[in-house]
């Protein structure tokens, strides 16, 4: 069975600091992992995922196999940062369901 | 740009009335999903449909659901006897393609009484 699991509900950070929002997977394959986020008032939208090797909006996120981890980092978070996040995992196959985490409430203070 | 719509965006129910729940995806995509996040609770699968039919479905997906894509363009979810317990934001997504990103609709917020 696939979990995904953000220890964390609440997280608050003043403008400027680094944030990093963690995520720990479990799964017997290779996954893909992705980071969606959920701004107030809006949909949920894709950030950024793991084959990608993108920065999104100054957001990084490394696959670690070794701790089955997948932690979203940000070196200086702005008041815009704000939001819920949601790391997910796909499994592939003939299905690319997500399994999702209870999701962070990031709140960037000013 | 191009976005997923769902209707209605909140929905008031007797328990033990059918609803039906309305998404357009994405005109070109192929792949069609629905979750659920019941409230203060995690986003859920429930179902993924592809070439007219269920490619995969949840637990939670019994046999009070079902989903249709009646024309070429909307996806609905039908709760046949809705339960207290089906309140929650529902959620539908699709993609072109398989593994790529997802596109998420704003909700319908479901409220059974």
């Amino acid at each position: 069975a696939q979990r995904v699991t953000q220890p964390e509900k609440l997280l608050s950070v003043f403008k400027g600091a680094p944030v990093e929002l963690k995520c720990n997977y479990s799964y017997s394959g290779s996954p893909e992992l992705f980071w969606y986020v959920q701004y107030s008032r809006q949909r949920l939208q894709l950030l950024l995922r793991h084959i990608s090797r993108e920065s999104i909006k100054g957001f990084t996120a490394d696959l670690n196999k070794g701790e089955t981890s997948f932690h979203l980092k940000k070196p200086f978070a702005q008041e815009e940062d704000s939001a819920m996040y949601y790391c997910a995992l796909s499994s592939g196959g003939s299905n690319y369901k997500l399994t999702f985490g209870k999701g962070t409430l990031l709140t960037v203070n000013p | 740009e191009p976005e997923v719509t769902q209707t209605p965006s909140h929905q008031v129910t007797q328990m033990g009335q059918e609803v039906i729940l309305r998404c357009v995806p994405i005109s070109n995509h192929l792949y069609f999903y629905w979750y659920r996040q019941i409230l203060g609770q995690k986003v859920e699968f429930l179902v993924s449909f592809y070439n007219n039919e269920i490619s995969e479905k949840s637990e939670i997906f019994d046999d009070q659901f079902s989903v249709e894509r009646p024309d070429g363009s909307n996806f609905t979810l039908k709760i046949r006897s809705t339960k207290l317990e089906d309140s929650a934001m529902y959620f539908c997504a699709s993609n072109y393609h398989q593994g790529g990103e997802q596109f998420f609709g704003p909700g319908t917020r479901l409220t059974v009484l």
